[in-house]
C-alpha cells in the first residue's frame, strides 16, 4: 500500500516570500500521479497542481511549482510571493497510475497547514 | 448550483438515529467518490462509484451504507454510528475512474455522533 508523508505540521511565511511544504511517499509502482490539494478555511478542497510520474519536468502553476524528485520519492511544493489567500491547509496526495484493486481513490498525506503573516 | 454540493453542511446525531448524507455533482462526471476526514489523520476514501457501480469499498464498516442512484447522485445512509465517527465527510467526482483527473470536492458535512 501507498503511504504518504507530510513532516511538517505547521508552516508560516511572511506576505510576498517564498515558501516550502514538503512531502514524501512511499510506493513500489513505476507509474503514478502526485497532487497538491488546498483546503481553505471554508473546507472545499481544490486543486493546486498535478505532477505525472512519467515527466521528468516539474510541474508549474502560476506561483506554485513542484520539485519532483523520483528517486528520492519527495514531492515538495514552492509558493512564490505568497498572498493571504494562500492561508490554508495544503495535502499532498498520490494516485496510482493503474484501476481498481484499491487504486481510484487518492492517498493523501496529514497535511500541512499554512499561515500567511502579513 | 455549480461543482459538487453536499447536504447537510452539518449534523448531529445520536447513536441510535438514523440519517443519510446527500452528494449531488453538476460537471457531467462519471466517477463519485466518498472520503472521511478526521481530526489529525489523512483523508480515508471509503468508497468509489464509477457509472453508478460501486467498484471499491475500502473495509468500510457496515453501518455506513452507500447508495448511487444515478450518476450525478450519491448517498451515504447512517445508522447506529459510534462517537469515533465524527468527523468531516467529503464528496468528490471526477471524469472518470480510470485516468488520475482531478477529483472536485464538495464542501463536506460535518457529523457528530453523540
Amino acid at each position: 500500500a501507498q503511504t504518504v508523508t507530510q513532516s511538517q505540521p505547521e508552516m508560516s511565511v511572511q506576505e510576498a516570500e517564498t515558501v516550502t511544504l514538503s512531502c514524501t511517499y512511499d510506493t513500489s509502482e513505476s507509474d503514478y500521479y502526485l497532487f497538491w490539494y488546498k483546503q481553505p478555511p471554508s473546507r472545499q478542497m481544490i486543486l493546486v497542481i498535478r505532477q505525472e510520474a512519467y515527466k521528468q519536468q516539474n510541474a508549474t502553476e502560476n506561483r506554485f511549482s513542484v520539485n519532483f524528485q523520483k528517486a528520492a520519492k519527495s514531492f515538495s511544493l514552492k509558493i512564490s510571493d505568497s498572498q493571504l489567500g494562500d492561508a490554508a491547509m495544503y495535502f499532498c496526495a498520490y494516485r496510482s497510475a493503474f484501476s481498481g484493486g484499491g487504486a481510484d481513490g487518492l492517498t493523501f498525506g496529514k497535511g500541512t497547514h499554512l499561515i500567511i503573516q502579513p | 448550483e455549480t461543482g459538487v454540493t453536499q447536504t447537510p453542511r452539518h449534523l448531529v446525531m445520536g447513536m441510535t438515529n438514523k440519517k443519510s448524507l446527500k452528494c449531488e455533482q453538476h460537471l457531467g462526471h462519471n466517477a463519485m467518490y466518498w472520503y472521511k476526514q478526521s481530526a489529525k489523520k489523512p483523508l480515508e476514501l471509503m468508497f468509489v462509484y464509477s457509472l453508478e457501480e460501486r467498484v471499491e469499498n475500502n473495509s468500510v464498516p457496515s453501518r455506513f451504507s452507500p447508495e448511487c442512484p444515478n450518476s450525478s447522485h450519491l448517498f451515504l445512509h447512517l445508522h447506529t454510528l459510534q462517537p469515533e465517527d465524527s468527523a468531516l465527510y467529503l464528496c468528490a467526482s471526477s471524469q472518470d475512474r480510470f485516468q488520475a483527473n482531478e477529483q472536485f470536492f464538495g464542501p463536506g458535512t460535518r457529523l457528530t455522533v453523540l
